[in-house]
């Protein structure tokens, strides 16, 4: 089954800190990568997406890349900033399909 | 902007009693899931809908049931709540047709506590 994998947490930064948050994945077909943020008290928000390999996506001064050759889509961002802190999820869509499959997620930190 | 509620931010509930948790969108949505949210595991299917009345069994179904009796809401039974099910559970939809629309847009969640 498909299934993805985060790096543990939390991730502790000092603003303007590069912040990379790996995330690998295993799927039987071409999934759909997805990035989504959940900040203190609230529900998930979609911060970024990539629908075949190679694309990049980006928002906010994130950006991840769907690295079909590694089954990764790493989420970088040049200069953290306070208001980044919250939990990152990874998730992937397969076939078409309506689900998603999470990663445990990632609690980011960052500190002045 | 797409909106989805939940009806109560935090719930305390008896083992044994029957718990209703309520979800509605308002963006005329044909699917909405349920999630529930625990630390070190991530987010978990619950259920599904693909349409009114229809429903899917998820990655976690024992012990819940739901309903979707008008396209705008889901819900979420607990029929005899116990104590491994206190947890965040987060309701979620999305549109139909192709893969590039079909992003989930979630509710703020509902922390259920069972004691």
């Amino acid at each position: 089954g498909n299934s993805v994998t985060q790096m543990e947490g939390p991730v502790t930064l000092s603003e303007e800190a590069f912040l990379t948050i790996n995330c690998t994945y295993t799927a039987t077909g071409y999934p759909s990568l997805f990035w989504y943020v959940q900040y203190p008290g609230e529900g998930l928000q979609l911060l970024l997406k990539a629908t075949k390999a190679d694309d990049k996506g980006s928002n906010k001064g994130f950006e991840a890349t769907y690295r079909k050759e590694t089954t990764s889509f790493h989420l970088e961002k040049g200069s953290v900033q306070v208001s980044d802190s919250a939990v990152y999820f990874c998730a992937l869509s397969e076939g078409g399909g309506n689900k998603l499959t999470f990663g445990t997620g990632t609690q980011l930190k960052v500190e002045l | 902007d797409v909106k989805v509620t939940q009806s109560s931010r935090y719930l305390v509930k008896r083992t044994g009693e029957k718990v209703f948790l309520e979800c509605v969108q308002d963006m005329d949505h044909e699917n909405m899931f349920w999630y529930r949210q625990d630390p070190g595991l991530g987010l978990r299917l619950i259920y599904f809908s693909y349409d009114v009345k229809m429903k899917e069994k998820g990655d976690i179904p024992e012990g819940y049931s739901v309903s979707r009796e008008k396209k705008e809401r889901f819900s979420l039974i607990l029929e005899s709540a116990s104590t491994n099910q206190t947890s965040m559970y987060l309701c979620a939809s999305s549109s139909g047709g192709t893969l590039a629309k079909n992003i989930q847009y979630f509710g703020a969640g509902t922390r259920l506590s069972v004691l």
